[in-house]
């Protein structure tokens, strides 16, 4: 496979912030992109990250790191709707291949 | 914003028949599109690249007897699952780029298939 990695499961709290990884192999990357997908619906497009660093976009912000193979997700002031599965994803020769997901629950 | 139609949302099909799931970009022109199976609580796992005009290309792993793809327009690519049996019964989704990878792949509603 790819060996795209993310943390199977993940809780946290309505308004905290919580912080979902990925590792990722580095040869003929391309670009790493993040989607929220909630239970029966398709993939929602949230981030793209291509060069190293931050990029913040309201209530999410995703990292990139190339020389380590290694993005994350930041969610803040976490909501009750933000419970669902978030999925990283690499692009290699224009195919997006997925990591194994982490699904995040929201509690009150 | 770029749109990915997928039909039909849901189908429920005997064992041993065939079922075509279409995938159209509304209001883009798609050379390449994807299709994806997903089981319950995985991620998503690309089965295929349906390339415009010529032979779709498939992972490893995937048959391409079983599972044809044509792709015969700028907008729209169809899968054709053969000779289903209930181990095919996924959730099988398309998606496509608009062009601009900062607006990300734009994925199909899905399509829930049941095979009895």
């Amino acid at each position: 496979g790819q060996n795209i990695d993310q943390p199977t499961e993940m809780t946290a709290t309505e308004g905290a912030i919580v912080q979902i990884n990925c590792t990722y192999q580095t040869s003929g990357f391309n670009g790493l992109f993040w989607y929220q997908q909630h239970a029966g619906e398709a993939p929602t497009f949230l981030s793209y990250n291509v060069l190293d660093g931050l990029e913040e976009k309201g209530r999410f912000s995703s990292f990139l790191s190339r020389s380590k193979g290694y993005s994350y997700l930041l969610l803040k002031e976490l909501q009750m709707k933000d419970s669902a599965s978030y999925l990283c994803a690499t692009l290699r020769d224009d195919k997006l291949i997925f990591g194994t997901g982490t699904r995040l629950q929201v509690f009150p | 914003g770029a749109v990915v139609s997928q039909h039909p949302s849901w189908v429920i099909c005997k064992s041993g028949t065939s079922v075509k799931i279409e995938c159209r970009s509304l209001d883009f022109q798609a050379t390449t599109m994807f299709w994806y199976r997903q089981f319950p609580k995985q991620s998503l796992m690309l089965m295929a690249t349906s390339n415009e005009g010529s032979k779709a290309t498939y992972e490893q792993g995937v048959e391409k007897d079983k599972f044809l793809i044509n792709h015969a327009s700028l907008t729209l690519s169809t899968l054709t699952v053969t000779s289903a049996h209930p181990e095919d019964s996924s959730f099988y989704i398309c998606s496509a780029s608009p062009g601009k990878l900062n607006y990300g792949y734009t994925f199909g509603s899905g399509t829930r298939l049941t095979v009895v």
